[in-house]
Parts: structure tokens; sequence; C-alpha cells
């Protein structure tokens, strides 16, 4: 069954600290990996997206690994801001259909001052 | 700016009620999603459209339905409300040339409520 899981569900962190999201998934045949950001109230917005041969893909002070031999994602956070408050996501594509996606029920981070 | 929105932002009614939530965008793009989501689950999808005047079920289509007369729009209706489709929708784009698990562009989203 075509899963994506992530963890942890909540994350509560210091502002200027760096944090580190998990994401594992059971899609086959992969195609690509995003992680969204979502912000309270808003949907959601794509921070990065990598194929099976990239193995990681930076956007500012968010860096994406993946390791598609284990099937798992991160998502690091550098010197977290109040701004990164919100649900990162992340979605795993099939390699066809453009609505063969899956979506984990996401990451909710809240940074505090 | 091209952008997509969502109208209502926010909806309440009552049980047996049709309602339809409004998509617009303006990227010009050949595909189309609906999306609700819920606490304890990823988003799910509802409808698709890859065009004007096709419409596909999603994984969770039972009681909503959708229509393409345009590209700039895609309206989902629930036929008669009930209260385990109270959610938050979103609507979403893409660009349509074939490329698969293109960029998805989410609309602000809807929050429904029926009592």
């Amino acid at each position: 069954k075509n899963q994506v899981e992530q963890s942890p569900q909540s994350l509560i962190i210091l502002e200027g600290k760096n944090c580190t999201l998990q994401c594992n998934y059971t899609v086959s045949p992969f195609s690509n990996l995003r992680w969204y950001k979502q912000d309270t109230g808003r949907g959601p917005v794509s921070l990065t997206i990598m194929t099976f041969s990239e193995n990681t893909k930076s956007n500012g002070r968010y860096t994406a690994t993946l390791d598609a031999d284990t099937k798992q994602s991160s998502l690091h956070i550098t010197a977290s801001q109040l701004s990164d408050s919100a649900s990162y996501i992340c979605v795993v594509s099939l390699q066809a259909g453009a609505n063969n996606l899956f979506f984990g029920t996401g990451t909710r981070l809240t940074v505090i001052p | 700016d091209a952008e997509i929105t969502q109208s209502p932002r926010h909806k309440i009614t009552e049980t047996g009620r049709q309602v339809t939530l409004a998509c617009h965008q303006t990227w010009n793009h050949n595909n189309m999603f609906w999306y609700r989501q819920d606490l304890g689950h990823g988003l799910r999808l509802i409808h698709y459209s890859y065009g004007v005047q096709d419409t596909n079920k999603g994984e969770v289509s039972d009681g909503y339905s959708v229509s393409r007369s345009n590209t700039e729009d895609l309206p989902l209706t629930l036929e008669s409300a009930a209260s385990s489709q109270t959610s938050v929708y979103f609507c979403a784009s893409s660009l349509g040339r074939g490329r698969v698990g293109e960029t998805q562009y989410f609309g602000p989203g809807t929050r429904l409520l029926v009592l």
C-alpha cells in the first residue's frame, strides 16, 4: 500500500535552533518527493522537490535530503525563525499521472521566542 | 499577478442543503484539483480535471461533483451536505504539460461547517 508517514506529529523549538523533520514512504514506483509548507489558514506552498537521482536540495534555510534506497527523506531547518511556525507536509509522486500524489499528515512546527 | 482564489473562505450550512465552492485560477493551467483536509489525514483528493469538459473522481468523491466549462474555474458541489463533509477544502492547479508530479499551486482554502 502506498503510504507517506511523517514524524514527529508536532515539534516545539526555540527561535534560532535547528530542527529536522522526517518522512518515510512506501510509494512505488517513485517519481519525486516534495516538501510543502502550510501556514495556518493558508494553502500549502512547495519548498523543495527531489527526484530519484537527487539526494539533497536546499531552499534558503531549508535543506531536504532523500535516500531512495531506504525511502526516507528529511527536512532540516537551520537557525529557525518565528515565521517558520507552520505545518510541513511531505508529498510523494508516483511515476504516472498528474493526480498520483500521496500526502503525509504533516509535522506541526512551533517556533517560540 | 496570476493567482488561485477560492470563495467563500468560510461557510456554514445545514445538513441536506446543496453547497457550491468556487475555485478560480488565472495561470491558464490545464489541471485543477479539489482536496479536503481533515485532522489526522493527509490531503485527500476529491475530484480533478485535466482540461475543459474533463472531470475525474478521486479517492473521496462520494457526495461531491465538479464541472469544468472553462480553463479558469472548477466549482465543487456538495449535492446534499452531510456532517461528515465538515472540513477544509483546497483547490489546486498545475500546468498540465504531461510532466509527472509537477508542482501544484494551492488556493487559500474554504472552511466548511455542516450543522
